[in-house]
């Protein structure tokens, strides 16, 4: 099915390491979001990409880095992991980053730091 | 982007009419009025967003006052598997910078 696809589902990190947190969408997108959600929250904005080849930041950026790798490929990467990240994570995509485009999110990554 | 206030939760019998009320009385000419919904932690999905005029489709009706400081979503027959948070969202047209910006949403529990 055509779609945002994350890679991994579930991730457990001790404090101190670093991953990558992978998401492809196959729709020809052009803009793509990273969001955290912590428990009983709504969802967060981290970093976005209007087109390929930008980034900027969102609301809580800190502590995360993103790569625009190419159209189909936005990766949000944790140096240097710690409790406080521990979230879920939702990566979107969206025909064009205005408001009358809607966004279809992944499934989501479940990262646990111990 | 505009503010929004919604219920916590809200309750509703299976195969009658969910309506989800929102509150938007900031709200801007140039906004539009997005819904999202979650169901168990999955990724949000969209249902439905509208400018002005009251919109529908297969999966819900929105129903956006005169003034357009509030809004109603409608699910008219109401299924167990609807049970989900509900976001309402609005969000700027015409500008390249207006994100996707989720509050708490409302608890829409289906029983049986």
């Amino acid at each position: 099915n055509a779609g945002v696809t994350q890679t991994p589902k579930f991730q457990v990190l001790k404090t101190g390491q670093s991953m990558t947190l992978q998401c492809a969408q196959d729709m020809n997108h052009n803009s793509m979001y990273w969001y955290r959600q912590d428990p009983g929250m709504g969802l967060r904005l981290i970093y976005y990409s209007a087109s390929e080849g930008t980034t900027d930041k969102g609301e809580v950026p800190n502590g995360y880095n993103v790569s625009r790798l190419n159209k189909r490929e936005f990766s949000l990467r944790l140096e240097s992991a710690a409790p406080s990240q521990t979230s879920v994570y939702f990566c979107a995509s969206s025909e064009a980053d205005r408001a009358n485009y809607g966004y279809t999110f992944g499934s989501g990554t479940r990262l646990t730091v111990v | 982007d505009a503010k929004t206030t919604q219920p916590p939760s809200m309750d509703c019998a299976e195969g009658r009419a969910a309506n989800l009320p929102c509150n938007h009385s900031t709200i801007s000419g140039n906004e539009y009025v997005y819904w999202y919904r979650q169901i168990h932690s999955q990724g949000p999905q969209y249902i439905i967003h509208g400018l002005k005029n009251n919109e529908t489709n297969e999966m819900a009706s929105l129903i956006i006052t005169e003034d357009r400081k509030s809004s109603t979503l409608i699910l008219p027959h109401a299924t167990l598997r609807d049970t989900a948070v509900y976001y309402c969202i609005v969000r700027a047209w015409g500008t390249s910078g207006s994100r996707l910006t989720f509050g708490e949403g409302t608890q829409l529990t289906v029983n049986p």
